[in-house]
């Protein structure tokens, strides 16, 4: 089973890139690589999902190397909203009886500062 | 968007009381979860589901069980609650296929005293 690992905190300033790897070396050839958002007293929320190379949304990117064996998630420009948790996920989300193996990292509170 | 809605935010219960947790979602997805997230042990999954009454066991299904009669609805129950059941309670839908991930509820804190 993949096993994920991710930096306890990281801090930044309003206004900088904040980027945050995850770290899965045992990474499957079914598994996606998805990050997630958490706020205090809320469900984690969904901020993109990749398999391989670069993915961009409207409100981060996701940089998967070719080994697949890390990502980083790149938050451009933060601001003091985005101070929350940012938890990476592992695992083969097309077959359905392969969610038991989906590996949970276990966060990076980050804090964005004035 | 996608909802998901738990039907309690928090819970107050007693060691060896039956607990329900309600879950609901409205966007039609197969899939349906419940996880427990606590502190240092990030989240972890007790069951999931990915058709109505249809379940499969997660990583911690010791103490629970499931049901889901009806597509748009997963229900947690906690036989006996104990003291070590203490924690916050996560919903979450999804596609069969996992597009966009997860949606989650906004968790149900439950205290067990």
């Amino acid at each position: 089973l993949a096993k994920t690992t991710q930096p306890i905190s990281m801090d930044s300033y309003e206004g900088q890139e904040v980027n945050i790897t995850c770290s899965h070396n045992n990474i499957a050839t079914n598994d996606y690589i998805t990050w997630y958002q958490q706020f205090p007293s809320q469900g984690p929320r969904f901020i993109i999902q990749g398999y391989k190379t670069k993915v961009t949304n409207e409100v981060a990117s996701l940089f998967i190397p070719a080994d697949r064996k890390s990502s980083t998630l790149s938050l451009p420009r933060v601001s003091l909203s985005d101070t929350a948790v940012y938890y990476c996920l592992v695992g083969d989300l097309l077959n359905a009886g392969n969610n038991r193996k989906l590996i949970w990292g276990l966060g990076t509170s980050l804090a964005v500062n004035p | 968007d996608v909802k998901v809605t738990q039907s309690s935010r928090y819970l107050v219960k007693r060691t060896g009381e039956k607990v329900f947790l309600e879950c609901v979602q409205d966007m039609d997805h197969e899939n349906m979860f419940w996880y427990r997230q606590d502190p240092g042990l990030g989240l972890r999954l007790i069951y999931f589901s990915y058709d109505v009454k249809m379940k499969e066991k997660g990583d911690i299904p010791e103490g629970y069980s499931v049901s889901r009669e009806k597509k748009e609805r997963f229900s947690l129950i906690l036989e006996s609650a104990s003291t070590n059941q203490t924690s916050m309670y996560l919903c979450a839908s999804s596609l069969q296929q996992g597009a966009n991930g997860y949606t989650f509820g906004s968790g149900t804190r439950l205290t067990v005293v």
